[in-house]
């Protein structure tokens, strides 16, 4: 069984440019959901994706969006970086229903600079 | 608006001493989900609970989600170093999907040996 995967794992980027952020699903699973966890904080929820379409989002603007594909992999894109961007990005996937757990990668580390 | 407050933030403690770790909402939560993250990686989960008043038990662990489901503790018994790391509460919604787990801060423990 082929745990969550997540690419890069650190990033450096200059306030506004964009970044797009990789994710693998845990096989068997077809949701993939995107946390932000800024130092000294709890996850964020940012957005969910299910059969490829946004199944939900959290309070982050239009300029986080994402993207589901056919083999239940995921995106992350965020565009004109903030200062305030820089955090760890971490990709979930489950299985849609409820009190699925949740299972985390690694993250992405971002720095905006 | 943190809904899930965690406590104490902070704790450090000795090998073989106990503890408990408290999170605890105004909000009413149809499950809540406890994590651990250990330094550059992701939340693992530790338990669900889902009835109110319900204990669980996992080795040295015990979890505890409160009778009207607004909070949970952690109590852990005889802490070894392999403990140390963050642990995080995170609630789902009554009536929601598995789509927005909302998180707390998190309570950081070192157990020095």
């Amino acid at each position: 069984e082929t745990g969550v995967t997540q690419s890069p794992t650190h990033l450096i980027k200059t306030r506004g440019q964009q970044v797009t952020l990789r994710c693998s699903s845990q096989s068997g699973h077809n949701t993939v959901s995107w946390y932000q966890q800024a130092l000294g904080q709890g996850p964020q929820f940012i957005f969910q994706y299910y059969r490829e379409e946004e199944n939900g989002r959290g309070n982050f603007p239009p300029r986080f969006s994402g993207l589901q594909f056919p083999n239940y992999s995921s995106e992350l894109n965020v565009n004109a970086l903030e200062l305030d961007d820089s955090a760890l990005y971490l990709c979930a996937s489950s299985l849609r229903s409820v009190s699925s757990p949740l299972h985390f990668g690694n993250g992405t580390r971002l720095t905006v600079t | 608006t943190q809904l899930l407050e965690q406590s104490p933030q902070f704790l450090s403690i000795q090998e073989g001493e106990n503890l408990t770790v408290y999170c605890n909402s105004s909000s009413v939560f149809s499950s809540l989900q406890w994590y651990r993250q250990e330094p550059g990686e992701g939340p693992v989960l530790l338990v669900t609970v889902v009835t109110g008043g319900e204990v669980k038990k996992l080795k040295r662990l015990t979890f505890q989600f409160g009778d009207a489901r607004k909070d949970s503790s952690l109590h852990i018994t005889a802490a070894q170093t392999g403990d140390t790391g963050l642990y995080l509460c995170a609630g789902e919604k009554a009536g929601g999907s598995n789509y927005k787990l909302t998180f707390g801060k998190g309570t950081l423990l070192t157990v020095n040996p």
